[in-house]
């Protein structure tokens, strides 16, 4: 079982459109967890943390249930500079590094 | 501004060859990471420093060599034992720990192509 699992997608959607992104991890003794955006041939950009109270950002909302080590990250009014891949990141019990899902990509269409 | 440099953007190596990828940060992070991304594939983790002249290896270090003599430098070596190096390269940083709010700071990117 990989210790960071993603929907791949793609997810294709009209603009405007809410898309909900789903992640689930197997290390339960994880304390840090982000969403980041990875655009084609770029390198990966921190989009947002995520704790347990949840979290906000503009038209990002993310959530974690530490109880079903599930992650979730819910966009609003999708916008065509949305289309990327979306990597959601799990430090690992021993806070010394991350382990990234392999990723869901995500098309924004007019 | 502080960030990471990886240079060189694009390197070809031949059967054989050993290259030098460089990752310089300003950012004054104690931990760098080096990670490799293939198509259609999530980051694996080659190699991590946590502190000058200490580093452990990470899920896919066979056939790779690092050094850390520097705070500000981290450069990965690809040997010719590594039998399919064609990847994507990222170098990453972050404080102590990569806790929240800030994860890493990722570098560009290196893409190593076998000619």
């Amino acid at each position: 079982r990989k210790e960071v699992e993603q929907d791949p997608g793609p997810f294709n959607v009209p603009e405007g459109a809410t898309v909900a992104f789903n992640c689930t991890y197997s290390n339960s003794a994880s304390q840090s967890f982000f969403w980041y955006r990875q655009d084609c041939r770029k390198e990966p950009k921190l989009l947002m943390s995520v704790y347990s109270s949840g979290n906000e950002d503009g038209r990002f909302t993310a959530q974690l249930n530490r109880a079903s080590q599930y992650i979730s990250l819910l966009i609003r009014d999708s916008k065509l500079s949305d289309s990327a891949t979306y990597l959601c990141v799990v430090g690992s019990g021993g806070y010394n590094k991350l382990i990234f899902g392999a990723g869901t990509r995500l098309a924004v269409h007019p | 501004d502080g960030g990471i440099t990886q240079s060189p953007k694009y390197l070809f190596r031949k059967e054989g060859q050993n290259v030098t990828l460089s990752c310089e940060q300003n950012l004054n992070h104690d931990a760098m990471y080096w990670y490799r991304q293939d198509p259609g594939q999530g980051l694996r983790l080659i190699y991590y420093s946590q502190i000058v002249n200490d580093f452990q290896k990470g899920d896919i270090a066979e056939g790779y060599s690092v050094s850390r003599e520097k705070k500000e430098s981290f450069p990965l070596t690809v040997t010719s034992a590594q039998k399919n190096p064609t990847a994507f390269y990222l170098c990453a940083s972050s404080h102590d720990a990569p806790r929240a709010p800030y994860g890493y700071t990722f570098g560009s990117g290196t893409r190593l192509t076998v000619v």
